[in-house]
């Protein structure tokens, strides 16, 4: 079936560095793939999303970037803060009203 | 716009009842899709409604139930409630969930002792 892996399920970075998660999925038919952010009794929120015909988004310190073709694609953050520390989840959908998460990433960014 | 509302927000359970929860969209949005997160596993997909129609569904047991009115208002059922069932359910509304922003609501959490 559908499957999205994400790494790595925990990150520790110091406040000023960058923080990168990478996904893969299976379903060759996903054409979207939003990242959420969730924290600590909070519910996920979009940070960012990027459509298949695109390789790479910017929003000021976030970045996504995708490889189709490898079925790859990755959540950059620079210049990390403390308020950067979160749950992060992946996601793909498009294959048929099914969206598949990653099952999370646990950043840490020391002040 | 109002956000996505779940009701209610905790439940306490025993083993062999059933519960049911609710979820408001956004209005405007007629999609309404229903996870379960638990802490070791993610957000595992349970179904999509559209519209009042199930469009797909995840890999759960057919103690897992749904349904979405003509409003758009849905609900989640689960009988015969079992210990594993503890979890945080979310639902998250979309105007189309295949390649747009899912609006989360706050979830149910569900104890099931």
């Amino acid at each position: 079936g559908e499957n999205v892996e994400q790494h790595p399920s925990t990150l520790s970075v110091q406040e000023g560095d960058s923080a990168v998660i990478k996904c893969t999925y299976s379903d060759s038919a996903s054409n979207y793939f939003p990242w959420y952010k969730q924290e600590l009794g909070k519910r996920p929120q979009l940070i960012i999303d990027i459509r298949s015909n695109v390789g790479e988004k910017k929003d000021q310190r976030i970045a996504v970037t995708l490889n189709k073709t490898a079925k790859h694609f990755s959540l950059h953050i620079t210049e990390t803060q403390p308020e950067d520390s979160a749950v992060y989840f992946c996601a793909a959908s498009g294959g048929g009203f099914k969206t598949i998460f990653g099952a999370g990433t646990r950043l840490f960014v020391k002040a | 716009k109002a956000g996505v509302t779940q009701t209610p927000r905790y439940l306490i359970k025993t083993r062999g009842q059933q519960v049911t929860l609710s979820c408001s969209p956004i209005s405007g949005h007629r999609s309404v899709s229903w996870y379960q997160q638990t802490p070791g596993q993610g957000l595992q997909f349970l179904f999509e409604y559209f519209s009042e129609t199930q469009r797909n569904k995840g890999n759960f047991p057919g103690r897992f139930s749904g349904r979405q009115f003509s409003n758009s208002r849905s609900e989640m059922n689960v009988s015969t409630l079992e210990l594993g069932d503890s979890a945080l359910y979310l639902c998250a509304s979309s105007t189309d969930p295949r390649r747009e922003t899912q609006y989360f609501g706050p979830g149910t959490r569900l104890l099931v002792l």
